[in-house]
């Protein structure tokens, strides 16, 4: 069951171009979306959140897009750098009471070619 | 900046044989959790802990897995006789609280593998 799907499992972008990473969901009671950057022998590492109640949260290079009509959201990197190199993963809840688990997706490795 | 701390970072064990695996929770925190990732495949949630006692749980968290928080700092994930297919990464977790949406922080991992 993929209740939280990233579709591409990977991605090259050149350095100093933007960087889309995508995620689709099913479950409507996801109401917190993350995306976490997760390095070789690392945990994984938060990046940016949403809630529901938003459309969009920039925070520096990072911007995540929330369409809920289409159970979608984007993380956008700009300008991408080589240190952005790494597996992101797309991650949800349902917040409403409890210490919930993330469900997450499969993760998306990105590549930033100088 | 206050970070999840997991030991050992490599546990090898005998098929059958009891492990523990520990975190150090960011020390503000009030929730914690584990999670695992098998080779290859997703991160998957096991379980939460809240004041003192499980809050939720997986189907994957069955009788062979147990939690505590045995002290003010550690808390840990025993596994009472292990399987060939408990061999993954386990991820330590813990948030500050889960009103206002606060993000999990995870630590680094301990990869278990079981001979």
């Amino acid at each position: 069951d993929q209740q939280v799907k990233q579709n591409s499992p990977s991605l090259s972008v050149q350095e100093g171009r933007i960087s889309i990473l995508n995620c689709d969901y099913t479950n409507s009671m996801f109401d917190y979306f993350l995306w976490y950057k997760k390095y070789p022998a690392e945990g994984p590492t938060f990046l940016i959140s949403i809630s529901s109640i938003k459309d969009k949260n920039e925070d520096g290079r990072f911007t995540v897009f929330l369409n809920k009509s289409a159970k979608h959201l984007s993380l956008h990197i700009v300008p991408s750098q080589p240190g952005d190199s790494a597996v992101y993963f797309c991650a949800a809840t349902d917040s409403g009471g409890g210490a919930d688990g993330l469900t997450f997706g499969k993760g998306t490795h990105l590549i930033i070619q100088p | 900046e206050p970070e999840v701390t997991q030991t050992p970072s490599h546990q090898v064990t005998q098929m059958g044989q009891e492990v523990i695996l520990r975190c150090v929770p960011i020390s503000n925190h009030l929730y914690f959790y584990w999670y695992r990732q098998i080779l290859g495949q997703k991160v998957e949630f096991l379980v939460s802990f809240y004041n003192n006692e499980i809050s939720e749980k997986s189907e994957i968290f069955d009788d062979q897995f147990s939690v505590e928080r045995p002290d003010g700092s550690n808390f840990t994930l025993k596994i009472r006789s292990t399987k060939l297919e408990d061999s993954a990464m386990y991820f330590c977790a813990s948030s500050e609280s889960t009103t206002g949406n606060q993000p999990q922080h995870f630590g680094d991992g301990t990869r278990l593998s079981i001979l």
